[in-house]
């Protein structure tokens, strides 16, 4: 089945350390996306990538990291910068922009609690 | 800059009702629209868009939108809810026309809750 896999589902880290966000897509898709979700602040853009080792900062990029080695993968690091880090991450994907469609597909979601 | 307002945080409603969750944009381009749902600790399922063409989108599990220019609205709707409907809406737009590859502008989400 084709789509994208978010691991791990719940991540617990003490404050102070840094933590990877893994995101996997078989889509074939070229962009992948990483959305910071807070209650009744809907999603907000991290970071995006339109193509292998190539990414842009999105809205809220300040104590995140991420690299794009790979098409089918799009890791996402909270640093210990990150000054409110507790939240749900959930990355994205979308195909070719020639196809006149911006649709994105989303994985399942982490949900990071740093105590 | 493109914005998205959702005029509801929460509506609550009966089983078998009618229901319609409301969306607003502002943007000084032609944009596509969307609707995407959440189930709790779930991520996001695309509902429906509109790229072109009619205003009146049909998408999955009964629910339809109307794309209003005028208004720069796009209204969700459901004739007839279910218990199952309860969820998370949230409406987004981007530029098609724009330099920023396929990037989607959320508003702040619906929460949808079906009482019996």
């Amino acid at each position: 089945d084709g789509g994208i896999t978010q691991s791990p589902k719940y991540l617990f880290r003490k404050e102070g350390q840094n933590v990877t966000l893994s995101c996997e897509q078989n889509l074939n898709h070229d962009a992948m996306y990483w959305y910071r979700q807070d209650p009744g602040q809907g999603l907000r853009l991290i970071y995006y990538s339109q193509i292998v080792n190539d990414f842009q900062k999105g809205d809220i990029a300040e104590g995140y990291s991420v690299s794009r080695e790979k098409k089918e993968s799009f890791p996402l690091t909270v640093t210990s910068a990150q000054k409110n880090p507790t939240a749900f991450y959930l990355c994205a994907s979308s195909p070719p922009r020639l196809r006149g469609t911006d649709t994105q597909y989303f994985g399942p979601g982490t949900r990071l609690t740093v105590l | 800059a493109q914005s998205v307002t959702q005029l509801d945080s929460q509506v609550p409603v009966f089983e078998e009702a009618p229901v319609e969750l409301r969306c607003n944009y502002s943007s000084s381009v032609s944009v596509y629209l969307f609707w995407y749902v959440q189930y709790p600790n779930q991520g996001l399922q695309l509902l429906l868009k509109y790229l072109s063409g009619s205003t009146l989108v049909k998408g999955i599990n009964g629910f339809e939108a109307e794309f209003n220019k005028s208004q720069t609205s796009f209204h969700l709707r459901k004739p007839s809810v279910h218990i199952s409907d309860t969820a998370e809406y949230f409406c987004a737009v981007s530029d098609p026309g724009g330099t920023s590859y396929g990037k989607l502008t959320f508003g702040q989400g619906t929460i949808l809750t079906v009482h019996p």
